[in-house]
């Protein structure tokens, strides 16, 4: 059974910090992984899709990277700001399997001014 | 573009009421999900609909029911409440299979059963 963890839960940061948010999976037989940002009260954004033959995408200041055969995927954030704020979730699409996204429990990011 | 809208926002029900929760989508994707969110919890899936008149059971499929008879609504009912079913709610849709295609969350409906 495919299981996602995400780590740390919570993590508190001053403006202008580099940061690394860390996704794991038990099942390296995915179709690819996302990021996405959640804001109290709204749906999900989606920030980053890495389709599972790739390595790596970017988008602004964001990067996120895909390690399959260790389970591994990493959400790099350059320079945070107040605005960043949210949770952050990672989830797999499994091979097969029409849209079932596998979520982790996100992480809750609070960057201070 | 108004993208997918869910209603209600939020609702409390009573156990063993009944309720349907309603999504919309207007941007003519053929897929649309159902998930759920627990406190502190991912999102898992409930049912989903590769096109009107088609669906079938994702993860968490017991306690609710789904219809889709236009493209555009998938509503999802429940049918006897629980405190199990106390939850936020999702509705996404797709232009076609996988996330590669883009996934299009609603605001979700925050339900409780009391």
């Amino acid at each position: 059974k495919q299981e996602v963890t995400q780590i740390p839960a919570a993590l508190s940061v001053p403006e202008g910090e580099n940061l690394v948010l860390n996704c794991s999976f038990t099942d390296s037989a995915i179709y690819n992984l996302q990021w996405f940002r959640q804001d109290p009260g709204k749906g999900l954004t989606s920030l980053l899709l890495i389709q599972s033959s790739q390595r790596e995408q970017t988008s602004g200041r964001l990067n996120a990277s895909l390690d399959k055969s260790s389970g591994r995927s990493t959400l790099y954030i350059a320079a945070s700001q107040p605005g960043d704020s949210a949770t952050y979730l990672c989830a797999v699409e499994r091979g097969g399997s029409q849209g079932n996204l596998i979520f982790g429990k996100g992480t809750k990011l609070s960057v201070k001014p | 573009n108004a993208g997918v809208t869910q209603t209600p926002k939020f609702r409390i029900l009573k156990i063993g009421q009944s309720m349907t929760l309603q999504c919309t989508q207007d941007m003519n994707h053929n897929y649309m999900y159902w998930y759920r969110q627990d406190p502190g919890m991912g999102l898992k899936l409930i049912y989903y609909s590769v096109g009107a008149g088609i669906t079938d059971k994702g993860e968490v499929p017991n306690g609710y029911n789904v219809s889709r008879s236009t493209t555009e609504d998938f509503p999802l009912r429940l049918e006897l409440a629980a405190p199990s079913q106390t939850s936020v709610y999702f509705c996404a849709s797709s232009v076609a299979r996988g996330a590669s295609y883009g996934y299009t969350f609603g605001s979700g409906t925050r339900l409780t059963v009391v």
